[in-house]
């Protein structure tokens, strides 16, 4: 769903440990979802995406979880690093192709 | 990976002056457009749906006479703010589908602020 709020709630992890970022999306017709990342300044950067059809997938270090029961979706890093500080944000949308609606977004900060 | 540009990366104008953004996608045709507004610390808000060679569909909210977006070609769309407002300072994001694919392409953004 859309964001509201000022403030991005934070996921502050140590350098090597796994990072899960969870998402709650909206609505129930949703059938594709992205995880994107965002530096500062700078334009999200596709991570991940994953179909209705689909509970796992996984990519370089990171995996997707849809759990379409509860619309619940979740990001693990597999031993974050200190590049992956980043706000993280997922999207959900109807027919791949169409528009995409952002969730609220989460800051994964790094400590080394 | 397919490459959007978004240009320019900083702007700033003064109120009452309008604002181009332009949004390229260089290595594909993008027949959907999307451009976002982001505020600080919060999530990409869509604005509007930019199809090529049609009107734009706008959310809504978003007023179509201020925030002119023209896709008149497969590669370029653009988004005028006309007489900006300082609270129309901003973050604004494009992004861009390839014909057929899924996956949405981002440009870099364009940061907007208003004095």
């Amino acid at each position: 769903g859309e964001s509201v709020g000022l403030h991005l709630p934070t996921l502050s992890v140590q350098e090597g440990d796994n990072s899960i970022i969870n998402c709650a999306y909206s609505n129930s017709a949703s059938d594709y979802f992205i995880w994107y990342k965002q530096e500062s300044g700078k334009g999200p950067q596709f991570i991940i995406d994953i179909r209705s059809n689909m509970d796992k997938r996984q990519g370089q270090r990171v995996t997707v979880l849809l759990n379409k029961t509860v619309k619940h979706l979740s990001l693990q890093i597999a031993a974050t690093q200190p590049g992956d500080s980043a706000v993280y944000f997922c999207a959900e949308g109807v027919d791949a192709g169409n528009m995409l609606t952002f969730g609220g977004g989460t800051r994964l900060m790094v400590k080394p | 990976g397919a490459v959007v540009s978004q240009h320019p990366s900083r702007v700033i104008c003064k109120s009452g002056t309008s604002v181009k953004i332009e949004c390229r996608s260089l290595d594909f045709q993008a027949t959907t457009m999307f451009w976002y507004r982001q505020f600080p610390k919060q999530s990409l808000m869509l604005m509007a749906t930019s199809n090529e060679g049609s009107k734009a569909t706008y959310e809504q909210g978003v007023e179509k006479d201020k925030f002119l977006i023209n896709h008149a070609s497969l590669t370029l769309s653009t988004l005028t703010v006309t007489s900006a407002h300082p609270e129309d300072s901003s973050f604004y994001i494009c992004s861009a589908r390839d014909m057929g694919q899924a996956e949405a392409f981002f440009g870099q953004g364009t940061r907007l602020t208003v004095v």
